[in-house]
């Protein structure tokens, strides 16, 4: 069955410093892979995806991610992280049947000046 | 949240009662979801629609049935809420499955609900 496993609830950094949020997958067919961003008090909004061809995908304001088929994982990253970046960041797989997306338990991501 | 509506925005209900909520869309989509996200918890899906009057149980359906009698709007419904159903739910909707291509989710901007 599919699933995602985010690796750590909570992620600090300080402005300016890189941003590392990690997402392992399990899927017995091949992965479409997404990373969505929650604000406080919002829906999710789609960051970046992965569908087939170029492994690493560049998203909206700055952030990539890699897909690893050797490792599993899904990696978000951002050079350098700004305040406006705060929020929870959702991995999520698309499901066997190809109808619906299975999520992580999310990151909560903090950024310090 | 362009295209999607969710109502009520916020509810607050007693345990033993019956509760509806709406997602309504104008982007023709035929997909539409309705997930519950609690903290530790992430997002997990409840029901799931692929047309009207086709609909499917999702990871975390019991105590909850679902409507899609129009295109445009997928009805929740708690038959008699419990204070483990306090959440707060998002419907989401989407024009084709996954299982052709990476398509996307786009989500409405969510229901919290409160059963005492």
């Amino acid at each position: 069955a599919q699933s995602v496993t985010q690796l750590g609830s909570h992620v600090s950094v300080s402005e300016g410093a890189l941003v590392l949020l990690r997402c392992n997958y399990s899927s017995s067919v091949p992965p479409y892979l997404f990373w969505y961003v929650q604000y406080p008090n919002q829906g999710l909004q789609l960051l970046l995806k992965y569908t087939t061809g170029a492994t690493l995908v560049k998203g909206i304001n700055g952030f990539e991610a890699e897909f690893k088929k050797s490792e599993t994982s899904f990696h978000l990253t951002k050079p350098s992280a700004h305040m406006s970046d705060a929020a929870e960041y959702f991995c999520a797989v698309s499901d066997q049947a190809g109808t619906a997306l299975i999520f992580g338990k999310g990151t909560t991501l903090s950024v310090s000046s | 949240d362009a295209g999607i509506t969710q109502s009520p925005r916020h509810k607050v209900t007693e345990t033993g009662t019956p509760v509806t909520l709406r997602c309504h869309q104008t982007e023709n989509h035929r997909y539409m979801y309705w997930y519950r996200q609690d903290p530790g918890h992430g997002l997990r899906l409840i029901h799931y629609s692929y047309g009207v009057k086709d609909t499917d149980k999702g990871e975390v359906s019991d105590g909850y049935s679902v409507s899609r009698s129009k295109t445009e709007d997928f009805l929740l419904t708690l038959e008699s809420a419990t204070s483990s159903q306090t959440s707060v739910y998002f419907c989401a909707i989407s024009d084709k499955g996954f299982s052709s291509g990476a398509n996307v989710l786009t989500f409405g901007a969510g229901s919290r609900l409160t059963v005492l």
